[in-house]
């Protein structure tokens, strides 16, 4: 089992309407959470983190994270074309002696496509 | 300089050959990184420098592959006898701090994109 795990896609929205991307991960000693946008052929690009359970807003994008459930989603309002990319959900855990230095466990992306 | 510079952006090895890949982090930054991104797949771990010194090497996934950072900056992965399946781009980034702390943003550079024939 992958310790990330996003839901397989590609998801297609049109232009105005909500995208849902969820993310579910394993290890229960995961500390921070990150979504990255990545455009084809370009380096990962972060646009969220969320590091408690709750929503967490910002502009047109909501971080939805539940510690209980291993869970965390990311919301984008009024989607625009410009928004097609892939969607790259994160996690930092901790290491076994209770500290991290930043390593970053990604799951394998969902393609998010907005037509007009 | 402004972000993570990596050389060559485009690589073409004939299967077996030696490569070098450069990673040029931001200046200041303590934490390097590299990740191996397959096409389709999201970044997968590789090792991380903390400076110079290399203190998790347990992604690198055979000894083909090695990874050194000697005065703590610039960093080089090096791949031995290329081989089909290293295929990827291979990704740096690094971080300022070395804790992952609350805004301890990590930052990639753009990637060298590898191709085995």
């Amino acid at each position: 089992q992958k310790e990330v795990e996003q839901n397989s896609g590609p998801l297609s929205v049109p232009e105005g309407a909500i995208a849902s991307l969820n993310c579910t991960y394993s290890d229960r000693v995961s500390q921070s959470f990150f979504w990255y946008r990545q455009y084809s052929g370009k380096s990962p690009e972060l646009i969220m983190s969320i590091y408690s359970n709750g929503d967490k807003e910002d502009g047109r994008f909501t971080a939805q994270l539940n510690k209980a459930s291993q869970y965390v989603s990311l919301l984008i309002r009024d989607s625009q074309p410009s928004d097609s990319a892939t969607y790259l959900c994160a996690v930092i855990s901790l290491n076994a002696g209770g500290t991290s230095y930043g390593k970053l466990t990604f799951g394998q992306g969902t393609i998010l496509t907005v037509h007009p | 300089g402004a972000g993570v510079s990596q050389s060559p952006r485009y690589k073409v090895a004939k299967r077996g050959q030696d490569v070098a890949l450069r990673c040029d982090p931001i200046s200041g930054h303590v934490s390097l990184f590299w990740y191996q991104q397959a096409l389709g797949q999201g970044p997968e771990f590789l090792t991380y420098f903390q400076n110079e010194a290399q203190l998790d090497k347990s992604g690198l996934p055979s000894d083909r592959f090695f990874a050194e950072r000697p005065e703590g900056s610039v960093s080089t992965l090096k791949i031995q006898r290329t081989q089909q399946e290293d295929s990827a781009v291979y990704l740096c980034a690094s971080s300022l701090a070395v804790q992952a702390a609350v805004g301890n943003t990590i930052y990639f550079g753009e990637g060298s994109w590898l191709t085995v024939v």
